[in-house]
């Protein structure tokens, strides 16, 4: 089946730095990604869409300029946190939706943020 | 905006019992809904995914079902193991791609 990855799984980062988070479609290409966060004991909220060589959409309420979305290629979406807080110290979860052939939506791991 | 509510928030069961696990959408205009289990710190492992225009899908103990006019959706789940114990949530993809969450079920089946 479909397999999306992220790098890293897990990081641990100061206040004030920057940290990015990679999601890989790896045999298939997805033209649309989408990054979701989930805090504990909570469900997983969409932060932005992103369509492959144009600007993401984000969902209201989340920074663009804090939450930099680059998809440059077929395969590959990153989510960059910039001089990120303790209160962003979450869950991300990235989705691959496969533009190709089966259309459907395929789910990374996740990637666990913890910044001090 | 489309909410997705789950019912009961947690669930605890003695190993062997059949359940059923609650999920009611707001909007019917949806493309699919899709079951996900989770367990603590790790990612989603898809269970079940019923497309709009079906009525249920059925993967060894896991049954689940849709009722689109409604905004309703069940998991059933037959003979509980302990292994069965983690979040369940369900997800309904609207026509425009997006997947809303659930706030998902705990659930936890006692040996």
């Amino acid at each position: 089946g479909a397999v999306v990855s992220q790098h890293p799984s897990w990081v641990i980062c100061k206040s004030g730095t920057s940290v990015k988070i990679e999601c890989r479609s790896l045999d298939f290409q997805a033209t649309t990604m989408f990054w979701y966060r989930q805090f504990p004991k909570q469900s997983l909220m969409l932060m932005a869409t992103s369509n492959e060589g144009s600007k993401a959409t984000y969902e209201q309420g989340v920074e663009k300029d804090k939450f930099l979305i680059n998809h440059a290629s077929l395969t590959l979406s990153t989510l960059t946190v910039t001089s990120a807080h303790p209160e962003d110290s979450s869950f991300y979860i990235c989705s691959a939706r496969d533009g190709q052939s089966t259309y459907e939506q395929y789910f990374g791991p996740g990637t666990r943020l913890t910044v001090t | 905006k489309q909410e997705v509510t789950q019912i009961p928030a947690a669930l605890s069961v003695p190993e062997g019992e059949n359940l059923v696990l609650n999920c009611s959408f707001t909007d019917s205009a949806i493309y699919n809904l899709q079951w996900f289990r989770q367990d603590p710190g790790k990612g989603l492992t898809s269970l079940l995914l019923i497309q709009s225009s079906q009525r249920e899908q059925t993967s060894g103990r896991l049954n689940a079902s849709l009722d689109k006019s409604s905004g309703r959706s069940t998991l059933y789940i037959a003979a509980s193991q302990p292994g069965d114990s983690a979040t369940y949530l369900c997800a309904v993809r609207s026509t425009g791609n997006q997947f809303y969450f659930g706030t998902g079920t705990s659930l936890t089946v006692i040996p």
